[in-house]
């Protein structure tokens, strides 16, 4: 069964890059499925995705986070990542890594999230 | 850009049916997916492509879509069924999820 984790750092300054990288066990990276995905929530509010990609090449991002965000996946380590740039508080969320079944479909499993706060 | 609108609670007596609205324009032509957050806890897929259910989620959930107006119908709601509930749909190469709706059960 497949499972995801995130992790990285809870505490991020701002204006800096806030790193996260999911791990994905349970099967391959490459052959369980091309598409992978980060969706967040900042406390108290609703779901927004941040993006997906396939097949390690073809990104597909949130038109309002485009500009700051990369998404990349690294076959070796079975993990992919998300690099969001010069943050501010209004990034503080829980990020969650998922699979979408195709870019265009439902995000499932997901993982159990990963608490990131933007302060000085 | 696309916008998914759903109520910010529903209520229901434990027992009875719940019904959850997610609206859209001519949100009938899109696959919806919806998904159950408990406190603390990750989204659950609870049903996807308007009314298809994952293995594991019981039969008492269930989808339409229709129009502008996609529906996640529990029936014989459950205490354990209180929780956050979020439609998704996908336009124009972007994921867009709905604001959410609380589910209480009385």
């Amino acid at each position: 069964q497949l499972q995801l984790q995130e992790s990285g750092p809870g505490l991020v300054k701002p204006s800096e890059t806030l790193s996260l990288t999911c791990t994905v066990s349970g099967g391959s990276i490459s052959s369980s499925s091309y598409y992978w995905g980060w969706i967040r929530q900042p406390p108290g509010k609703g779901l927004e995705w941040i993006g997906t990609i396939y097949y390690s090449t073809t990104t597909f991002y949130n038109p309002s986070l485009k500009s700051r965000v990369t998404i990349s996946v690294d076959t070796s380590t079975n993990q992919f990542s998300l690099e969001l740039t010069s943050v501010t508080a209004s990034d503080t969320a829980v990020y969650y890594c998922a699979r979408p079944y195709t870019q265009s479909d439902w995000f499932d499993p997901w993982g159990q999230g990963s608490l990131v706060t933007v302060s000085s | 850009s696309y916008e998914l609108t759903q109520p910010l609670s529903v209520s229901v007596a434990l027992g009875q049916t719940a019904r959850i609205t997610c609206g859209g324009n001519n949100i009938g032509s899109k696959n919806v997916h919806w998904y159950q957050q408990k406190p603390g806890q990750a989204p659950v897929l609870v049903i996807y492509r308007d009314n298809s259910r994952p293995s594991g989620i019981p039969e008492r959930f269930s989808g339409s879509n229709s129009g502008n107006t996609a529906t996640l119908t529990i029936s014989r709601a459950q205490a354990g069924d209180e929780a956050d509930y979020y439609c998704q749909v996908w336009d124009s190469s972007t994921v867009v999820f709905g604001g959410g709706t609380k589910l209480t059960v009385l």
